[in-house]
């Protein structure tokens, strides 16, 4: 099973600075990795997939990179709606599965 | 607009099976997409459950498989999810999304199912 690895776990900012969050895998993905952003009761939703493609309607402040086992998802200002918690997600292996990262929280 | 609802029993026995389906809106489930089970414990992360093609044979997690089973009703355009054997670990929200292959863009609004005596 390949396991992603996000760090940091929590990152503290406040609304203008910029936020880089990593996820790690622990063999190749390629750039099978998509990237959700989750408040509290609410489901998860897409920002970026194929590692650097934002999904619809995605502001263009968020930026995926990375390929093979080194990811980074970017928020090059944070806005206050911004603060949630972010997973990773690759797709890749065989047989076919997909497994997430553990997750990094934006807080102020 | 694509739309997911998932619906099945909110209180499971332990040993007991978690049944969950959900009914697709907007998209036909025969269409090039993946339909996909995902959970979340209370204050945990996302663990994928497993996924479904409307004609093929369905991916589970590997931690699961022994216990899960990912059907499809193309007549009622629903999918579903059997899981065997719950314990409490299997208390979660459990939340069905369409996965395009460029991501999973849609998803349900989760149901919290808990398993309890």
């Amino acid at each position: 099973e390949i396991v992603l690895t996000q760090s940091p776990a929590t990152l503290s900012l406040s609304p203008g600075e910029r936020a880089t969050l990593s996820c790690r895998a622990s063999q190749s993905v390629d750039t099978y990795v998509a990237w959700f952003q989750q408040k509290p009761g609410l489901a998860p939703r897409l920002l970026i997939y194929d590692a650097s493609n934002r999904a619809a309607d995605i502001p263009a402040r968020f930026t995926g990179s990375g390929s093979g086992t080194d990811f980074t998802l970017t928020i090059s200002s944070v806005e206050p709606e911004d603060f949630a918690v972010y997973y990773c997600q690759q797709r890749s292996g065989w047989p076919p599965a997909a497994t997430f990262g553990g997750g990094t929280r934006i807080e102020i | 607009q694509v739309q997911l609802q998932e619906s099945g029993p909110r209180l499971v026995k332990p040993s007991g099976t978690l049944s969950l389906t959900c009914v697709v809106s907007g998209d036909s489930i025969t269409t090039i997409n993946w339909w996909t089970w995902v959970r979340q414990s209370p204050g945990k992360g996302l663990e994928w459950i497993g996924e479904i093609y409307h004609s093929g044979s369905p991916n589970y997690n590997p931690s699961l498989k022994s216990r899960v089973t990912i059907s499809v009703d193309t007549s009622k355009n629903q999918f579903s999810m059997k899981l065997t054997s719950v314990t409490a670990a299997d208390t979660a929200v459990y939340y069905c999304a369409r996965d395009s292959r460029a991501g999973m863009d849609h998803w349900g609004q989760g149901i919290l199912v808990t398993v309890s005596s």
